[in-house]
C-alpha cells in the first residue's frame, strides 16, 4: 500500500504562472517531508522540506504548505520558469523511528513558454 | 569531484553477467543508501549503511549483493538477474541516519537487463 501518493502523474504551467504540485499521506507517524527534483538523466536534488510543527515552508520562489489533519502538502512554484521542468518526488519520515524515506511516484511538471 | 558520483552511467547486461555497480560520495556523510527506481513506480529503498555496517535490507533478492568498504564507496554487486531488475539504480548519502537528514543522490546507473 502506498503511503505516499501524488495523483497527477504530469502537470503542465505557462510561465510566469504558478505551479501546484500535490501530495497526500497515509501514515500518521510521517512528521518530516521533504520535496525533490528531478532532471533526466540526473538524480534528484533536495529542492524544499518542512516539519510537522510548521504549516508552510517558504524559499524564494517555492513555498510548501502541509494540511496535517487532511494528511496533504503541496508544493508551489511562483512564478514558474521554463527551467523548473522536471519530475518532482514528494517524500515523508518519521523522524522518531529513524525509518525510511518514503517517496511518492513523482509528477512531471513541464513549464511551457 | 563534488557529491554522489555513480558509474557506470548505463549498463546493459545479460542475466548469466556478474558486474557491480560503485558510488562514491565526497560529503564526509556516515550513511549511504541504495534505491532502485522503476518505470511509474516509487523509488524504492534497498539497503541502507551506516558507518559502513548494513542497518537496513528491505527484503531484497540474494541476487543483488552490497558493499560497503569504507564510509565514502558503496558498491552493488549484481549477478544472475532478471529482465525485471532493469530499472534506474541510484546512490544517495546522508551525514547520518537520523530521520530527517536530507539525502544527496547520485545521477543512477541506467541498468538493462536481458
Amino acid at each position: 500500500d502506498q503511503q505516499v501518493k501524488q495523483n497527477s502523474p504530469s502537470l503542465s504551467v505557462q510561465e510566469g504562472r504558478i505551479s501546484i504540485l500535490n501530495c497526500d499521506y497515509t501514515n500518521s507517524m510521517f512528521d518530516y517531508f521533504l520535496w525533490y527534483k528531478k532532471y533526466p538523466a540526473e538524480g534528484p536534488t533536495f529542492l524544499i522540506s518542512i516539519s510537522s510543527i510548521k504549516d508552510k515552508n517558504e524559499d524564494g520562489r517555492f513555498t510548501v504548505f502541509l494540511n496535517k489533519s487532511a494528511k496533504h502538502l503541496s508544493l508551489h512554484i511562483v512564478p514558474s520558469q521554463p527551467g523548473d521542468s522536471a519530475v518532482y518526488f514528494c517524500a515523508a519520515i518519521s523522524t522518531g523511528t529513524a525509518s525510511k524515506l518514503t517517496f511518492g511516484t513523482g509528477t512531471r511538471l513541464q513549464v511551457t513558454l | 569531484e563534488t557529491g554522489v558520483t555513480q558509474t557506470p552511467r548505463h549498463l546493459v547486461m545479460g542475466m548469466t553477467n556478474k558486474k557491480s555497480l560503485k558510488c562514491e560520495q565526497h560529503l564526509g556523510h556516515n550513511a549511504m543508501y541504495w534505491y532502485k527506481q522503476s518505470a511509474k513506480k516509487p523509488l524504492e529503498l534497498m539497503f541502507v549503511y551506516s558507518l559502513e555496517e548494513r542497518v537496513e535490507n528491505n527484503s531484497v533478492p540474494s541476487r543483488f549483493s552490497p558493499e560497503c568498504p569504507n564510509s565514502s564507496h558503496l558498491f552493488l554487486h549484481l549477478h544472475t538477474l532478471q529482465p525485471e531488475d532493469s530499472a534506474l539504480y541510484l546512490c544517495a548519502s546522508s551525514q547520518d541516519r537520523r530521520g530527517g537528514e536530507t539525502q544527496y543522490f547520485g545521477p543512477g546507473t541506467r541498468l538493462l537487463v536481458l
